[in-house]
């Protein structure tokens, strides 16, 4: 079955250190990995996807994920991270044998402390 | 400005008063999805589209009705709504396979 987990509720970093919020998948095809990002009272955006090519995929406001297919993993990654970046994390996953699914993580929450 | 939109933002009503919350999008995405987020639960899917006239159940159907008449309306349907379904309700769309979704700003519906 499709599953998406995000191990961590809640994430804080220092401003200006590197920040890594976890997501590790599961579908029975090749993946379509997503990640979201929520600002309060506001829907969910796209920050970037993997679809296929290069394992490390680059995004919006200078985040980057990088695909581990042994591992199963997608993790969020940002050099250094900026008080605007707290937000809600969302990771999800399409299989491309069954486009009509996407399946989203909980959600990690992270606070970027000034 | 590609978007989607819900309407409207924020209801509250009381247990039983049939109510739909709509959803237009101007993308020309054959997919279409309804989600709900409640705390500690995340996202979880209510019912989608794969296109016109063709509509399926996610993992939290029951108490919510969907129909696709055409392909930028996604209209959710709560006929008898229940405490329960008091939540933040997501519309969102995609070109197929390997769209990233575009979310509408939410619906916060109470129901009490």
């Amino acid at each position: 079955a499709q599953s998406v987990a995000q191990p961590e509720d809640q994430v804080n970093v220092a401003e200006g250190n590197p920040l890594t919020v976890k997501c590790t998948y599961s579908v029975s095809g090749n993946p379509y990995l997503f990640w979201y990002v929520q600002y309060p009272n506001r829907g969910l955006q796209f920050l970037l996807k993997y679809i296929t090519g290069d394992n490390l995929v680059k995004g919006s406001y200078g985040f980057e994920a990088e695909f581990n297919k042994s591992q199963t993993s997608f993790h969020l990654k940002k050099p250094s991270a900026l008080v605007s970046d707290s937000a809600l994390y969302f990771c999800a996953v399409r299989d491309m044998n069954r486009d009509d699914k996407i399946i989203f993580g909980k959600g990690t929450r992270l606070h970027i402390l000034p | 400005e590609a978007q989607v939109t819900q309407n409207p933002r924020y209801l509250i009503t009381v247990t039983g008063k049939k109510l739909t919350v709509t959803c237009s999008q101007n993308m020309n995405h054959e997919y279409m999805s309804w989600y709900r987020q409640d705390p500690g639960l995340g996202l979880r899917q209510i019912y989608y589209s794969m296109n016109v006239e063709v509509t399926d159940k996610g993992d939290v159907p029951e108490g919510y009705k969907v129909s696709r008449k055409e392909k930028r309306n996604f209209p959710l349907i709560l006929e008898s709504p229940s405490p329960n379904q008091t939540s933040l309700y997501f519309c969102a769309s995609s070109y197929r396979v390997v769209g990233e979704l575009f979310f509408g700003e939410g619906s916060r519906l109470t129901v009490l």
